[in-house]
């Protein structure tokens, strides 16, 4: 089955920029579908950073003033997540998903596990 | 940006009972809508789509409904694995995907 696993440091400097990546097995992500990225701060609700569709199409979040950027490595199965000039308030558990299906419907049924990262001198 | 806001932001409900959550968007996403259930140290799992289509594997106790601005998740016989907190999500206008702020379900 599809299976997503985060990687990525678990304590970013601020001011530096958050690097995590997404490997995705049990499928090919060249054959389809979008891949995003959503974030949890502690003990609060979830958060949509942004999208990828395998072509290298991507959609984010304004909230986000253009500090994030999302690519994908076909070659490797997998994409990343970048996002610059942290702050504290960017600590939080990242997840990456799969959107579901190829139609209008912009959810997500198959997720990674999470990965926290915190944002601390 | 379109505003989910879910109610109540928690739910004490007894195993066995009707559980019912409400989402509400500050302006109308049709039938744009999905439910998602979180349990601790745990990712989302997609419950509902498209405001009431049963994700694959989900039992038939979960169910939503509404349209345009008003949505219920209803869970009809609470089992224990069900205590959980709940997210709203639209994708009728995005970017930005935007998700409630989620609605506690605690065991009564």
């Amino acid at each position: 089955q599809v299976q997503l696993q985060e990687s990525g440091p678990g304590l970013v400097k601020p001011s530096e920029t958050l690097s995590l990546t997404c490997a995705v097995s049990g499928y090919s992500i060249s054959s389809g579908y979008y891949w995003g990225w959503i974030r949890q701060p502690p003990g609060k609700g979830l958060e949509w950073i942004g999208v990828i569709y395998h072509s290298g199409t991507t959609y984010d979040n304004p909230s986000l003033k253009s500090r994030v950027s999302i690519s994908v490595d076909t070659s490797k199965n997998q994409f990343s997540l970048k996002l610059s000039s942290v702050t504290a308030a960017d600590t939080a558990v990242y997840y990456c998903a799969r959107k579901y299906g190829s139609g209008s419907v912009v959810a997500f049924d198959i997720w990674g596990q999470g990965t926290m990262v915190t944002v601390s001198s | 940006e379109i505003v989910m806001t879910q109610s109540p932001a928690t739910l004490s409900v007894s195993p066995g009972e009707r559980a019912t959550l409400s989402c509400r968007a500050s302006q109308s996403v049709s039938g744009n809508l999905a439910w998602y259930q979180q349990k601790p140290g745990q990712a989302p799992r997609l419950l509902i789509y498209g405001a009431s289509t049963r994700a694959t594997g989900i039992p038939a106790r979960f169910s939503g409904s509404g349209s345009g601005t008003e949505f219920t998740l209803t869970i009809s016989s609470l089992q224990s694995e069900d205590f959980a907190v709940y997210y709203c999500q639209q994708y009728d206008n995005w970017p930005p995907l935007t998700f409630g702020g989620g609605t506690k379900v605690e065991i009564k």
